[in-house]
């Protein structure tokens, strides 16, 4: 089925460790975007892209890296994890959020906790 | 720059009452907004969205929204909860006018109860 896929679904680590999150849509979208959902905070902006070859920060940018080599796949790096990101992340992808009908695609989630 | 504020963290009513969830925004120009819910354990699914057609938005599962500039407000309503719609429900603002391509910019969030 089309749509956004997040792997791994959960994740343990210990501090220090790195690790990527990836995420893949088979909808050609150009737009893909990477969130964190913390308690009473809704989610906030990490990193987005508007295409191949171009990202740019959002608003809790510090610790996280990506890249967008091809379309289809936007992973999220983080290079050395801290307890402070735990977390649920949310990768989500649309052609055009305000003219597609169905809005921005959600992946189901990836569950980090940092030890 | 664009915000969202969701005036409850928490709401709770019964099967078969009424549901307002509120939401008030901040925009320098007429934005884009939407209601998403997310269920437990689950991702997060469009409700309904507005973008500057009709001011009254209807969504999926008998939920609708009306856009009301004078108030800088953008309600979620349902006129009879069902057990099905505990969820939390988020508003969002996009952070381009309607039309361009930007970020989605979300409230906090509100928990919605439904005692039977």
């Amino acid at each position: 089925n089309a749509g956004v896929t997040q792997t791994p679904k959960f994740q343990v680590l210990k501090t220090g460790q790195s690790m990527t999150l990836q995420c893949a849509q088979d909808m050609n979208h150009e737009y893909m975007s990477w969130y964190r959902q913390d308690p009473g905070m809704g989610l906030r902006l990490i990193h987005y892209s508007v295409g191949a070859g171009i990202t740019d920060q959002g608003e809790v940018p510090n610790g996280y890296n990506v890249s967008r080599s091809t379309t289809e796949d936007f992973p999220l790096r983080l290079l050395s994890a801290a307890p402070s990101q735990t977390s649920v992340y949310f990768c989500a992808s649309s052609y055009s959020f305000t003219r597609d009908r169905a809005g921005a695609f959600f992946g189901q989630g990836t569950r980090l906790t940092v030890v | 720059a664009q915000s969202v504020t969701q005036l409850d963290s928490h709401v709770s009513v019964s099967e078969g009452t009424p549901v307002l969830l509120r939401c008030n925004y901040s925009s320098s120009y007429s934005p884009s907004l939407f209601w998403y819910v997310q269920h437990p354990n689950k991702g997060l699914q469009l409700l309904l969205k507005y973008t500057s057609a009709a001011t009254l938005v209807k969504g999926i599962n008998g939920f609708e929204a009306e856009f009301k500039k004078s108030e800088t407000s953008f309600h979620l309503t349902k006129p009879s909860a069902h057990m099905s719609d505990a969820a939390e429900y988020f508003c969002v603002v996009s952070d381009r006018p309607p039309g361009s391509q930007g970020n989605l910019i979300f409230g906090k969030g509100t928990k919605l109860s439904v005692k039977p």
